[in-house]
């Protein structure tokens, strides 16, 4: 069974500019879930996909954006983006709904560098 | 307060001592809490679910959820060179938010 894939895997990008990351979640898994992870801040929730749906967001700019398709692969997108906004952007998917939603199989992440 | 909360370490304990990670958490997450392990460059993996009082074995990894102190613990008997890595705990709320600890780094000495 093939696992959450994400890409691209690496990517540079400058201030202002924007960025879209794919994530294929587990075959069968309807839930996607974005996090950031930074040295400093760990790991921090973005928002929640659950059949095309928005079912959580986190405490994050608007600038940070997802959508899920019917397929359910899921798309992120950051515009504007900052220098702090350089981070591991890590996908992550499970079967869904409640009560095993925390019980979430990670992509490998996409690293992104602002510069 | 942060709703999950981890000593960062380092943890260091000899091969074959046990390991104790210890986790706090706010009265905003009290549903479900998970461990997950990161090894350094990679993506975290679930190692451990725990949903009620009491204490969850599995091998050589024992969950402690003790709701009333609202902390949970991951114990790791017999450590091996190979469990070193950071250990990230997890609590969800009722409304299926799931937050992250910052992670305890745990090393293993042979």
């Amino acid at each position: 069974k093939a696992g959450v894939t994400q890409t691209p895997r690496y990517l540079i990008k400058t201030r202002g500019q924007q960025v879209t990351l794919s994530c294929s979640p587990i075959s069968g898994h309807r839930s996607v879930s974005w996090y950031q992870q930074t040295p400093g801040q760990g790991l921090q929730f973005l928002f929640e996909y659950f059949s095309e749906t928005q079912r959580n967001k986190g405490n994050f700019p608007g600038r940070f954006s997802g959508r899920q398709f019917s397929n359910s692969r899921s798309e992120m997108n950051v515009s504007t983006l900052e220098l702090g906004d350089s981070a591991l952007y890590l996908c992550a998917s499970t079967l869904g709904p409640a009560p095993n939603t925390g019980e979430l199989f990670f992509g490998e992440g996409s690293r992104l560098t602002v510069l | 307060q942060k709703e999950v909360e981890q000593n960062s370490g380092p943890l260091s304990v000899p091969e074959g001592a046990i390991a104790s990670l210890n986790c706090t958490y706010s009265d905003r997450v009290s549903q479900s809490f998970f461990w997950y392990r990161q090894y350094s460059g990679k993506s975290p993996e679930l190692i451990m679910s725990i949903y009620s009082n009491g204490d969850k074995e599995d091998g050589r990894f024992t969950a402690q959820l003790n709701k009333a102190s609202q902390y949970v613990s991951l114990l790791i008997r017999d450590s091996q060179p190979s469990d070193s890595a950071t250990y990230l705990c997890a609590a969800e709320t009722g409304a299926n938010n799931l937050f992250f600890g910052t992670g305890t780094r745990l090393t293993v000495i042979p």
